[in-house]
């Protein structure tokens, strides 16, 4: 099976602008995480879809918004760029987690958008 | 708020030592406690426990959960140069609410 796929890889934005990533989950993978990972924080999670449904979200400001497809595939937008925006940014899919299959809560994580605002 | 707190923050030992990573932790509702092994690149799933005092083991790598004391360990043998890395755990909270909590890792570093 295909790995969680994330593009574009690498991305450098100017503060005000807005950006749009993309993760294309593993085959049959109906959950997608978001998380931004940066040196002082650490992994912190944004939000999960399921089933095109937003289930959970961190606490993150409404500049960081997301949406998911028919086909599982997710993408994640950030509006208005702000420097503290510079992070990788990881997706990461799971089967079909909250329905008693305990495998089910592994997370695979694509390789990351790396995101640098300037 | 949940929070996961790992120590040390970051360690350094030799080829064939003997390491042991800490993980505590406060959730409402615990489901389970993962870890994971980042190196340059994406975090890869070691470990998932769910039920205390039953160990985990993969290879040099083994792993046990305290949900009395809250708390977790992940052992590493014998530990080798590839073994350096960032390692990540993570807690899962239960019910509807599916949302994973990181700690900030430990960064183990093996010298030859």
């Amino acid at each position: 099976k295909a790995g969680v796929t994330q593009t574009p890889r690498y991305l450098i934005k100017t503060r005000g602008q807005q950006v749009t990533l993309s993760c294309s989950p593993i085959s049959g993978h109906r959950s997608v995480s978001w998380y931004q990972q940066t040196p002082g924080q650490g992994l912190q999670f944004l939000f999960e879809y399921f089933s095109e449904t937003q289930r959970n979200k961190g606490n993150f400001p409404g500049r960081f918004s997301g949406r998911q497809f028919s086909n599982s595939r997710s993408e994640m937008n950030v509006s208005t760029l702000e420097l503290g925006d510079s992070a990788l940014y990881l997706c990461a899919s799971s089967f079909v987690p909250g329905q008693g299959a305990y495998s089910s809560y592994e997370q695979y994580f694509g390789p990351g958008t790396r995101l640098t605002v300037t | 708020e949940d929070k996961v707190v790992q120590s040390p923050l970051s360690l350094v030992v030799h080829e064939g030592d003997t390491v042991t990573l800490n993980c505590s932790y406060e959730v409402t509702n615990f489901r389970s406690l993962l870890w994971y092994k980042q190196e340059k690149k994406a975090p890869t799933f070691l470990f998932m426990l769910t039920s205390s005092g039953i160990e985990k083991k993969s290879g040099r790598l083994s792993s046990i959960l305290d949900k009395k004391e809250l708390f977790s360990i992940l052992n590493i043998t014998a530990t080798q140069t590839g073994d350096s890395a960032v390692y990540l755990c993570a807690v899962i909270r239960g019910g509807s609410n599916y949302k994973l909590t990181f700690g900030k890792g430990t960064l183990l570093t093996v010298n030859p």
